[in-house]
């Protein structure tokens, strides 16, 4: 049982190109979350999914793009990057309901240059 | 939105000491989550309280719901607990935690 999988682990980009980020989970989970893990912050809530195709803007969603075709995978986009786009960006999943545990993925460290 | 605040901010303790990490959050929550992040590593929760008190191992987690705090406690430290530890409260709905900015502990042997 793998859980969630993001990839790429790493990564680096320059300032204008796109790209995207894979999450995957295998537990079957309705909810999908994407977020960012910056220094001296707490993380942040940029798009989330409570269940395939459909998808939500969350706390921080400018510049990035999502979508859930499957309810196994959410997909998370960045149309042109940006430096202020640098970070670790964080997968969770959790089943429906507010009282479950939430599941996150190993991180993915995207640099901006 | 709900405000979540951590303290300490930094601990570093000597191993075998009894470490408490608090958390207090502005608004009323369906469940409060404590989560461990390793350095370089993935997130991965230790504990969800809607009330009381939840046991794992060495590590105890309270949460007072009228006070709005909550406490993790670590009995007999060990080097392996240096970490990160983050609180994470919510609100009921499907749109995710808001987490607190997390809690540096350091023990050293």
């Amino acid at each position: 049982n793998a859980g969630v999988t993001q990839t790429p682990k790493f990564r680096v980009l320059k300032t204008g190109q796109s790209m995207t980020l894979l999450c995957a989970q295998d537990m079957n989970h309705e909810y999908m979350y994407w977020y960012r893990q910056d220094p001296g912050m707490g993380l942040r809530l940029i798009h989330y999914s409570v269940g395939e195709g459909t998808t939500a803007k969350g706390e921080v969603p400018d510049g990035y793009n999502v979508s859930r075709l499957k309810k196994q995978n959410f997909l998370l986009g960045l149309e042109s990057a940006a430096p202020s786009q640098t970070s670790v960006y964080f997968c969770a999943s959790r089943t429906f309901g507010p009282g479950n545990t939430i599941y996150f993925g190993e991180g993915s460290w995207l640099t901006v240059v | 939105k709900n405000e979540v605040e951590q303290s300490p901010q930094n601990l570093t303790a000597q191993e075998g000491e009894f470490i408490t990490i608090n958390c207090s959050y502005s608004v009323g929550i369906s469940a409060l989550h404590w989560l461990q992040q390793h350095p370089g590593g993935g997130i991965v929760s230790l504990f969800m309280l809607s009330s009381g008190k939840k046991k794992h191992g060495r590590l105890i987690a309270t949460i007072n719901i009228q006070e709005k705090h909550s406490s993790l406690h670590i009995t007999a430290s060990h080097p392996r607990d240096s970490a990160v530890y983050i609180c994470a409260v919510s609100g009921g709905g499907a749109d995710g935690l808001t987490f607190g900015k997390g809690t540096h502990l350091i023990i050293q042997p």
